[in-house]
């Protein structure tokens, strides 16, 4: 089955530092999402990217839809803590039903 | 305005008996979703509806029935409990499945543990 490699598994930062996480497929795929989760919540969007290419923020986080279609990276610059929780990435399957397949995901922790 | 509520939020079953997870929105949204999530994995597809009286097969549907009597209410159903159902359950709804500016919108979740 179709398989979202999405990586790093986990991070440890400190607050004011840049952070780069990435997704990647061996299918093509015509929307890409990124949601956060944080503890004892269920998974919020951040960014949608629609278009091949597209360039998208969203405050201090940035998210790009790569040329192939496979593959995709979130930025967050000048983190700060409450910036922790669990980072996916997501792809339609192929339809406009909203059928999400979701990324393994990116545990973010923030040092003061 | 409460977006998308679950109940309850924890449930603890024995191997063999059954219950019924209730996801409710607020927002007149047609499409619902339901996703299992286990440690260390992303959510998965259980189940998912296109609107009242509809529903399809997901990514792991097996050992589980949906049912959208209601279009507020999307209802996930597991008639004999196995430990390997011991999960994160999330509801989900859009207005409009996935189409620019169409958000899907998750409840908190219901943690089930299945003993």
């Amino acid at each position: 089955g179709q398989q979202l490699n999405q990586s790093p598994q986990s991070m440890f930062i400190q607050e004011g530092e840049d952070v780069s996480m990435n997704c990647t497929s061996s299918s093509i795929f015509n929307t890409w999402l990124w949601y956060k989760q944080e503890p004892g919540e269920g998974p919020v969007l951040l960014i949608a990217l629609y278009k091949a290419g597209e360039l998208t923020s969203n405050g201090r986080l940035t998210a790009q839809f790569g040329i192939t279609r496979k593959d995709s990276f979130l930025n967050i610059s000048a983190s700060i803590p409450s910036d922790v929780g669990i980072y996916f990435c997501a792809v339609d399957r192929g339809s406009t039903l909203g059928r999400l397949y979701f990324g393994r995901g990116t545990q973010l922790t923030v040092w003061p | 305005n409460a977006g998308v509520t679950q109940t309850p939020k924890f449930r603890v079953l024995k191997t063999g008996q059954s219950m019924t997870l209730l996801c409710a929105q607020d927002m007149n949204h047609e499409y619902m979703y339901w996703y299992r999530q286990d440690p260390g994995m992303g959510l998965r597809l259980i189940h998912y509806s296109v609107g009242e009286g509809t529903t399809a097969k997901g990514e792991v549907p097996d050992g589980y029935n949906v049912s959208r009597l209601k279009k507020q209410n999307f209802l996930l159903g597991l008639e004999s409990a196995a430990p390997s159902q011991t999960s994160v359950y999330f509801c989900a709804s859009s207005y409009q499945g996935l189409k620019r500016n169409n958000e899907q919108f998750f409840g908190p979740g219901t943690r089930l543990t299945v003993l």
